[in-house]
This record gives structure tokens, sequence and C-alpha cells, in this order.
């Protein structure tokens, strides 16, 4: 069965440090990988989606980047963090726009 | 714009009594429509997931219908219990998008 991982559950980090968050897929190959974000009274916004090894496509324009070094791996980065940032970070995959999603269990960042 | 909206925000019934819960969406131009439950503090669970060629699913107590035309799903949760205490959310893949556009969620409490 296929299992989504990511990692750390919780994360406080001081303002202008950098930020690395991994997720990877366990069970599937070629996925489609999500990062999404939850503000506290916001829905969930989408930040990035990956077709592919090395394809991004960014929803936002922010302080955000992400990469897919490999294919069940999608990784979360900032070389400078703001107070902005803080929020719960979910990644997801699916195997298409036609399919169910399953989401990870998320990462709370908090910057102070 | 292609958006989703789940009214009211925020409800409470009492356990035993069936739960109903409302999602409408902008454009019947989708893929699929996907209920999920979310735990406080965690990850987004996979309730039931609805084809745009389908008019409803069922997973055991749960059961969500679908109408594209009006723009509308609904899940029910049928004798509900204090362990359904959570927030539903309600998402949608439009075509020509590669995500779901997610609604701000029903929160449920089930009073014992």
């Amino acid at each position: 069965s296929q299992t989504i991982h990511q990692w750390p559950a919780t994360l406080v980090q001081p303002v202008g440090s950098p930020l690395s968050l991994e997720c990877t897929v366990e069970g599937t190959s070629n996925p489609n990988l999500y990062w999404y974000r939850q503000a506290a009274g916001r829905g969930l916004q989408l930040l990035f989606y990956s077709v592919g090894i090395g394809q991004i496509s960014s929803e936002v324009p922010q302080n955000l980047s992400a990469s897919r070094p490999q294919d069940r791996q999608f990784i979360l980065s900032s070389k400078k963090l703001l107070l902005s940032d803080s929020g719960f970070y979910l990644c997801a995959w699916s195997q298409g726009p036609n399919t169910e999603a399953f989401f990870g269990q998320g990462t709370r960042l908090t910057v102070v | 714009k292609q958006e989703v909206t789940q009214i009211p925000a925020a409800l409470s019934v009492p356990e035993g009594e069936n739960l109903v819960l409302n999602c409408s969406f902008t454009d019947s131009a989708i893929y699929n429509l996907q209920w999920f439950r979310q735990d406080p503090g965690k990850g987004l669970t996979s309730l039931l997931l609805i084809q745009s060629s389908q008019r409803e699913q069922t997973s055991g107590r749960l059961n969500a219908s679908l109408d594209k035309s009006s723009g509308r799903s609904t899940l029910y949760i049928a004798a509900s219990q204090p362990g359904d205490s959570a927030t539903y959310l309600c998402a949608v893949v439009y075509y020509g998008n590669n995500r779901l556009a997610f609604g701000k969620g029903n929160q449920v409490v089930v009073i014992p």
C-alpha cells in the first residue's frame, strides 16, 4: 500500500533562518506531488506541485521554493524565513487530477 | 473565479443525529470532488472521492452526493458519534487544473 511521510512534525525557527521540509511517498511511482499551506482561519493554499523529477510549478509568489530531486521525494525550502511563513504545511500526492489525493500528517512551522 | 464554499463554518449536533454537510462549487467542469476529515493539528484523511460521472459514493455511515449541474455536494454521516467531531473539508479538481481547490471546512462537534 502507498504511504506518505512528512517531517518534521513541528518546527520553531527564527526569522531569517533557512528551512527544509521533506516529503516522501512509498508504494507508488511517478506520483504528482503537492505542497499546501494552511493558515489559521483560512483554507488550504496550494504552494507548489510537481508532475515529475525536476518539474516544479509555483502557484503563489513567495519566499519559498520547492525541489523534486527524486521521483518520490518533494522538498520545500526557504533561504530566509519570514514571520508570515508560519503555518501548517501539508504534502500530498495523487496519480493525476482525476484520482484520489492523499495527504501527509503535516508540519507545524512557527517562525519567531 | 473557481471557488469552493462550505457553510456553515461550524455546527454542533447531539449524538445519534444525522449530520448533513454542504459544499458548493462555481464551475461544473470538474474531474472529481473529494471529502476529507481533519482532526486538530493533523493532516487530512480522505473520506470519499466522487468522480464527475458519478452521483454518489458510500462508505459505511458516510454517503456523499454530487450534483454537477447545481454545483453542489452533500456529505451525510448517519447516526453521528462523538468520534465524528472534526473539521470536514470539501475539495474539487477543476478541468484544466492539476490541483485541489478547497473550501474552508465545516467544524463539527458531536455532543454526547
